[in-house]
């Protein structure tokens, strides 16, 4: 089994909003990852979290606030979000942070910041 | 640093024919992987094959092989037996140490299936 979940499938927010995205993986990977991807480009990594620890941030603004509960689950945390931060929200998960290991993604989350 | 380059925007290919996708790499790691993924119009991003730097064989998996050249460091993905549910956008990644194992993605190739 390679699941990883997402919820929800799709989020409309205004600018002042406070919304959460939630992936959740059961292969006991220990790596877990937040992409975001703009329509018709490859995604671009946001968070990485290795034995439930923050490893990589790559300069995300602040209003994107990763959390890892336990090593099943992932959230992002979104607090006054701008228009264009409007893409699809990818979670990946890997065994672990290593050059053979495969990412598994979820089926994503569709983010509308209005 | 490392640079996946995919230089077929778009192709469009019959149904049941065989079709192949470009992907080169760079890198100066003697240890990294090579990764496909497909993504249809729904968005979820789909392993399809990996490819490690020491395997000696192409790695296939089912319809879909991967055709590695590494002194060329070329790793093309081939699609044979093409049907509709094969369009989608194709990516080819590599992941390797001297970026910190992320994941890093080519443009993308979008494949169009003609019945």
């Amino acid at each position: 089994d390679t699941e990883v979940t997402q919820t929800p499938k799709h989020l409309v927010m205004g600018m002042t909003n406070k919304k959460s995205l939630k992936c959740e993986q059961h292969m006991g990977h220990r790596a877990m990852y937040w992409y975001k991807q703009k329509a018709k480009k490859p995604p671009e990594l946001m968070f990485v979290y290795s034995y439930e620890k923050l490893s990589i941030n790559e300069s995300v603004p602040s209003r994107f606030s990763p959390e890892c509960p336990n090593s099943s689950l992932l959230n992002l945390h979104l607090h006054a979000l701008q228009p264009e931060d409007s893409a699809l929200y990818l979670c990946a998960s890997s065994q672990e942070r290593a050059y053979q290991e495969t990412q598994y993604f979820g089926p994503g989350t569709r983010l509308l910041v209005l | 640093a490392q640079k996946i380059t995919q230089t077929q925007p778009g192709m469009f290919v019959q149904e049941k024919e065989a079709v192949t996708l470009d992907c080169t790499y760079d890198t100066s790691d003697p240890s990294y992987g090579l990764f496909w993924y497909k993504q249809p119009s729904s968005g979820e991003m789909i392993f399809l094959i990996y490819q490690g730097s020491y395997d000696q064989q192409n790695a296939t998996e089912g319809r879909y092989s991967l055709n590695f050249q590494k002194a060329r460091k070329s790793a093309n993905l081939v699609i044979s037996a093409s049907q509709l549910g094969d369009s989608a956008m194709y990516f080819c990644a590599m992941r390797d140490r001297s970026n910190d194992y992320k994941l890093s993605f080519g443009a993308g190739t979008t494949v169009t299936v003609r019945a």
